[in-house]
């Protein structure tokens, strides 16, 4: 069965560092996301991407964020000075077409010190 | 803010059905209904979805109430392996469609 792969599984870094997070969607996927869980709290959306623009982005995704598909294969979210605050599990979600299910990947971790 | 609201937790013995509620007496017409899970930290689990009929497939079964404003997921025979937190989502147009978690509820199957 397809699925979304990400990497890295667990990125520890220093704190304003820039940080790339990489996911593989499944293969015929159009619509792409990446939502975020801080430990303990819920799984938040962060932004939506499509036909290789951001269709929707929430407060949480601010200038520090960015994402992009530089090859039509990766799709990546880049932190570009990380804070503490960003410690969290990120999972990349990516949906064969608009209103369809979208399925998440198994997550990176990133710890943030 | 999600548009769902579900029990914290739950217990349920090994082997008996599972019965999670969610209410969503917000619900739109045009939106779906949708029911992750997230084993530990992993990446949330597509189960199933719906918008007004009943719906079964291999892991679960859906009811929605005939006004919408409620559903519940069923898992005909919990397994350990069932032990999970579920998420209840509707799922919002907003021009693209966006799934808003809640805090879901914490299933545990007991042995």
């Amino acid at each position: 069965e397809p699925e979304v792969t990400q990497t890295p599984s667990h990125q520890v870094t220093q704190m304003g560092q820039e940080v790339i997070l990489r996911c593989v969607p499944i293969s015929n996927h159009l619509y792409f996301y990446w939502y975020r869980q801080i430990l303990g709290q819920k799984v938040e959306f962060l932004v939506s991407f499509y036909n290789n623009e951001i269709s929707e982005k929430s407060e949480i995704f601010d200038d520090q964020f960015s994402v992009e598909r530089p090859d039509g294969s990766n799709f990546t979210l880049k932190i570009r000075s990380t804070k503490l605050e960003d410690s969290a599990m990120y999972f990349c979600a990516s949906e064969r077409d608009s209103g369809n299910t979208i399925y998440f990947g198994e997550g990176s971790w990133l710890t943030v010190v | 803010d999600a548009k769902t609201t579900q029990p914290p937790s739950m217990d349920c013995a090994e082997g008996r059905a599972a019965n999670l509620p969610c209410n969503h007496s917000t619900i739109s017409g045009n939106e779906y209904v949708y029911w992750y899970r997230q084993i530990h930290s992993q990446g949330p689990q597509y189960i199933i979805h719906g918008l007004k009929n009943n719906e079964t497939n291999e892991m679960a079964s859906l009811i929605i109430t005939e006004d919408r404003k409620s559903s519940t997921l069923i898992l005909p025979h919990a397994t350990l392996r069932d032990t999970a937190v579920y998420y209840c989502i509707v799922r919002v147009d907003s021009g693209t469609y966006k799934y808003i978690f809640g805090t879901g509820t914490r299933l545990k199957v007991l042995a």
